[in-house]
């Protein structure tokens, strides 16, 4: 079956913690991995991408194949990187059908 | 650009009844796709649109269905409503001619069933 996890619904950390957001996922080919965010009041956005391998906003996630996780990095957080994340997958190319993992929030305390 | 737009944004309707729920794409995009979010969970897929057709369809039931107009924008609608179908329903369109398309996303509109 095809699942992302997120086992962390709340992830509260203090301003220049690292932070690790953990994803998970089961699937039986080779997936599409993101992490897409939700800041307070705004609409869901990308934040990144595997295939990509860019740093956005600091943050970094590496596909583990072996471990099946995608786990989001950050070495320094800030008060702004508070929102709900949400690691999702996709199974082929070119498609609208994301399953996303449940999501977790991360709460950057001053 | 004022990205992907729904309307409307809240809506309370009865159990049994039906609604439709409108999508405008972001400019650029003509593939739409539909979720559902219920409280506390991620978005969960329920079709998506090109070419005026559905394309690809998640674990719902018939009881939703939808429709892509020519100028891309579409129509999510659900028949028979139940106290479950309360969620936050978001729209997300993508060009369809790149590989594994980042999705844009829109506000939602949060539909609640009494």
């Amino acid at each position: 079956a095809q699942r992302v996890t997120q086992p962390e619904k709340l992830l509260s950390v203090f301003k220049g913690a690292p932070v690790e957001l953990k994803c998970n996922y089961s699937y039986s080919g080779s997936p599409e991995l993101f992490w897409y965010v939700q800041y307070s009041r705004q609409r869901l956005q990308l934040l990144l991408r595997h295939i990509s391998r860019e740093s956005i906003k600091g943050f970094t996630a590496d596909l583990n194949k072996g471990e099946t996780s995608f786990h989001l990095k950050k070495p320094f957080a800030q008060e702004e990187d508070s929102a709900m994340y949400y690691c999702a997958l996709s199974g082929s190319s070119n498609t609208g059908k994301l399953i996303f993992g449940q999501g977790t929030t991360l709460q950057v305390k001053p | 650009d004022a990205g992907v737009t729904q309307s409307p944004t809240h809506l309370i309707k009865t159990r049994g009844q039906q609604v439709t729920l409108r999508c405008s794409p972001k400019s650029g995009h003509d593939t739409v796709s539909w979720y559902q979010q219920a409280l506390g969970q991620g978005p969960q897929f329920i079709f998506q649109y090109y070419e005026e057709e559905e394309r690809q369809r998640g674990n719902f039931p018939d009881r939703f269905s939808g429709h892509q107009f020519p100028n891309y924008s579409s129509e999510l609608n659900v028949n028979a409503l139940l106290l479950g179908d309360s969620a936050l329903y978001l729209c997300a369109s993508s060009p369809r001619d790149r590989d594994v398309s980042p999705l844009h996303f829109g506000n939602g509109t949060r539909l609640t069933v009494t």
